[in-house]
């Protein structure tokens, strides 16, 4: 059935270093890949996402790749900081469905260390 | 504040009764979704509306589940006979996507359900 993986569940960095989140997908025809960062007793907030038609995006120390031939897709944060701190999910767009129709990886809690 | 708004935040209810959650998405968007996330799991979609036309639910919504959005504005999800299964965080999204690509989900804070 339709499945989004991700990889490592939990993640512990030291302040300045790179983390990185892997996920992969099952449906070919996935076509929108949304990362979203959860804190603490709030809801997702998007901090990046990618569409299929292209194959790598930046947006300040964020950055995600996806190899659509693969079926996988990472999220790189650099220069980490403490407030980077908090639950990241992937996500990949439902076949058939919406674009907010998205199947969720179950999370990686990430910790940066000061 | 403008962004999408829970009510009840939490509510503690009894096996068997009936519970109804709100949601006002952000002004003028016309998509907008219910999911639900448990403890240490990704948000899983169970229902979204366009305007007030509800066009997708999830194969695992049960019978038991109902959600309306009148005039398409905020959206009503209601539980009958609830079980100890349905505790968990309930999570609304708007969004302003047209045909096609569609946008940016924007999620409320959630409504905790406690079944006991």
């Amino acid at each position: 059935g339709e499945n989004v993986e991700q990889h490592p569940s939990t993640l512990s960095v030291q302040e300045g270093d790179s983390a990185v989140i892997k996920c992969t997908y099952s449906d070919s025809a996935s076509n929108y890949f949304p990362w979203y960062k959860q804190e603490l007793g709030k809801g997702p907030q998007l901090i990046i996402d990618i569409r299929s038609n292209v194959g790598e995006k930046k947006d300040q120390r964020i950055a995600v790749t996806l190899n659509k031939t693969a079926k996988h897709f990472s999220l790189h944060i650099t220069e980490t900081q403490p407030e980077d701190s908090a639950v990241y999910f992937c996500a990949a767009s439902r076949r058939g469905g919406s674009q907010g129709n998205l199947i969720f990886g179950k999370g990686t809690k990430l910790s940066v260390k000061p | 504040d403008t962004g999408v708004s829970q009510d009840p935040r939490h509510k503690i209810t009894k096996r068997g009764q009936n519970v109804t959650f709100r949601c006002d998405p952000i002004s003028e968007h016309n998509r907008l979704y219910w999911y639900r996330q448990t403890l240490g799991q990704g948000p899983e979609f169970l229902t979204y509306f366009q305007n007030e036309a509800q066009l997708e639910k999830s194969r695992l919504l049960s019978d038991r589940f109902s959600a309306e959005r009148p005039k398409g504005s905020f959206s009503t999800l209601e539980i009958q006979r609830t079980e100890q299964g349905d505790s968990a965080m309930y999570l609304c999204a708007s969004s302003a996507g047209s045909t096609g690509a569609g946008g940016e989900l924007f999620f409320g804070e959630g409504s905790r359900l406690t079944v006991l």
